[in-house]
Formats: structure tokens, sequence, C-alpha cells
């Protein structure tokens, strides 16, 4: 099992609809989970950063996190095409200062 | 705020060579920085973890007398691909740290040739 796991996608979503994307890991401990958008040939944006249960909102965006089901994921409103991206799942290990990466979901957002 | 600089974005350079890419945190200090490399439509690959004055820590892998990395001050990391041959080429992105956020550098794209 993959430390941090995501659809590769990629997802479709129509312009102007929810946008959802979901992770899960593996280490029961985590305490500190982010979101990246990485445009193709770019390196990734740090977008969102949530640690504790619940949802969190900044803007169009929105992180929610679950520890007892280990899940993680961010909604996108108001989808644009310019939210086109690769959006990266992270994790940060119990007790280290390591942060491990999912390998990514693919969002198109059709205009 | 939380910038962090590369240097330089691109880079062609000879099979044989060596190439040395900066990394700097603008406007705060980085405790660890982070190299990563990716391929094209691969995820991100972590090179190695360093802390300042601290020798790397490299992951499972990476040749560490190939890939030299120093970490002189809080604001700055240097990654020198030593003997560079074209299956290096690939997409450089440090990465740094001050507490639980990782900022990312915008990436140096290698070549070798």
């Amino acid at each position: 099992q993959k430390e941090v796991e995501q659809n590769s996608g990629p997802l479709s979503v129509p312009e102007g609809a929810i946008a959802s994307l979901n992770c899960t890991y593996s280490d029961r401990g985590s305490q500190s989970f982010f979101w990246y958008r990485q445009y193709s040939g770019k390196s990734p944006e740090l977008i969102m950063s949530i640690y504790s249960n619940g949802d969190k909102e900044d803007g169009r965006f929105t992180a929610q996190l679950n520890k007892a089901s280990q899940y993680v994921s961010l909604l996108i409103r108001d989808s644009q095409p310019s939210d086109s991206a690769t959006y990266l799942c992270a994790v940060r290990n119990t007790g280290g200062f390591k942060t491990i990466f999912g390998a990514g979901t693919r969002l198109f957002v059709k205009a | 705020g939380a910038v962090v600089s590369q240097h330089p974005s691109r880079v062609i350079c000879k099979s044989g060579t060596s190439v040395k890419i900066e990394c700097r945190s603008l406007d705060f200090q980085a405790t660890t920085m982070f190299w990563y490399r990716q391929f094209p439509k691969q995820s991100l690959m972590l090179m190695a973890t360093s802390n300042e004055g601290s020798k790397a820590t490299y992951e499972q892998g990476v040749e560490k007398d190939k890939f030299l990395i120093n970490h002189a001050s809080l604001t700055l990391s240097t990654l020198t691909v030593t003997s560079a041959h074209p299956e290096d080429s690939s997409f450089y992105i440090c990465s740094a740290s001050a507490g639980y956020e990782q900022y990312f550098g915008p990436g140096t794209r290698l070549t070798v040739t």
C-alpha cells in the first residue's frame, strides 16, 4: 500500500462545477496535510494546509480532513479552466520532517 | 511570503560535465531543504533532505557522490550533478521548509547532450 494514495485521473468537470479531489494516507499518526497545485512544466504551489478534523475554506477551495478514516479531500467550487492542473496531496509523517507526496490527480475543467 | 528561488531555470550541458543548481529561500530561514527530481508526466521523486550545516540524507537509490548537496546557510542549498549523463536530464526542484509547510522553487530543467 502506498503511503499517500490519489486517483491519477484525469478528472474532468465542466466550468462552474465543483471538483472533488480525494486522498487517503496510511500513517495513522500523521498530523499535517497539504494540497499542492502543479501546472504542466511548473513546480508545485502550496494552496491549502489543514491540521485538524473538519473543513477549512479559502476562497473557492475547501480542504476536508477525517483522521479516523485517514482521508483528506479538496473541493474546488466554481471550477475554472485555469484550475486545470495536477493536484498533489501531501502528508507529513509522524515524528519526522519528511512530507510524503501522492502521485497527483489530473484535473481538467472544460469551458 | 515564503518565496523560494532557483537558479538557473534552464541549463544545457555536455555529457561528462558538472552542473550546479542553487536554491534560496528569499524571505524566511529554511531549517530544512529538499531536492526533488521529476521526469515528464511522472510524480515527484525525493532525492535528498538537508539541514543547514549537516550532511544531506539521500533517498534509497540516489548516488550521493553523483548528486552533491551543500546546505551552507539557512537560506542557501546547492545541488551539483557531477559527470552528468543524458539520463540525468530531468526537472530538478528544490523545496524549503521552516515548519510544517514546504515551499517549492520554480525548478531547473537540465538537459544533458
